[in-house]
């Protein structure tokens, strides 16, 4: 089955610092990948849709500058925390569906837990 | 994409069906019924979906209403290990780049 591949797994850093989380979709094409994040108790809230080759769509009151979210090739997605803070500690989540197949369910990695200290 | 309702929680013993509803009256003719779960501190996980048919999968099986205006997602033999978030989403299914919004979704806990 598709695999999506999401790296770390968790990380800690120190509050004024950028944590980059890579998004892998390993044997399959996706031309669309998206950023999700979830905290204690509460659902998954998306951040970003994120396009190969072009900018990504930020969802209203995600900052884009602070979010950097970046789509080089049909299998690889990274988001960018810039200048983390506590509140930004939170489950990061990323998904990805085939290309070009519009009613295939979205396959998701396994999350990466942020810890800003 | 039309919005979805479901219980918050339920319980349901091992080894017994877990039936898990979800109302979808505003759904489209063209919107598809899709369910996934999420186990604590993982990523979510497909189970199933469909359009009107009922749907089997060696996971669960998915039974939408006549009027598709709310289906159910069944787990045959419920065990200790399907305890988690399910939640039931529907969409326009054309392109790969729409997006998927999740609700509150149902938690359940499947007892020993």
């Amino acid at each position: 089955g598709a695999v999506v591949s999401q790296h770390p797994s968790w990380v800690i850093c120190k509050s004024g610092t950028s944590v980059k989380i890579e998004c892998r979709s390993l044997d399959f094409q996706a031309t669309t990948m998206f950023w999700y994040r979830q905290f204690p108790k509460q659902s998954l809230m998306l951040m970003a849709t994120s396009n190969e080759g072009s900018k990504a769509t930020y969802e209203q009151g995600v900052e884009k500058d602070k979010f950097l979210i970046n789509h080089a090739s049909l299998t690889l997605s990274t988001l960018t925390v810039t200048s983390a803070h506590p509140e930004d500690s939170s489950f990061y989540i990323c998904s990805a569906r085939h290309f070009g197949q519009g009613n295939s369910p979205l396959h998701f990695g396994n999350g990466t837990r942020l810890t800003v200290t | 994409d039309a919005k979805t309702t479901q219980p918050p929680s339920m319980d349901c013993a091992e080894g017994r069906a877990a039936n898990l509803p979800c109302n979808h009256s505003t759904i489209s003719g063209n919107e598809y019924v899709y369910w996934y779960r999420q186990i604590h501190s993982q990523g979510p996980q497909y189970i199933i979906h469909g359009l009107k048919n009922n749907e089997t999968n060696e996971m669960a099986s998915l039974i939408i209403t006549e009027d598709r205006k709310s289906s159910t997602l069944i787990l045959p033999h419920a065990t200790l290990r399907d305890t988690a978030v399910y939640y039931c989403i529907v969409r326009v299914a054309e392109t790969s780049y729409d997006k998927v919004i999740f609700g509150p979704g149902t938690s359940l806990s499947v007892i020993p």
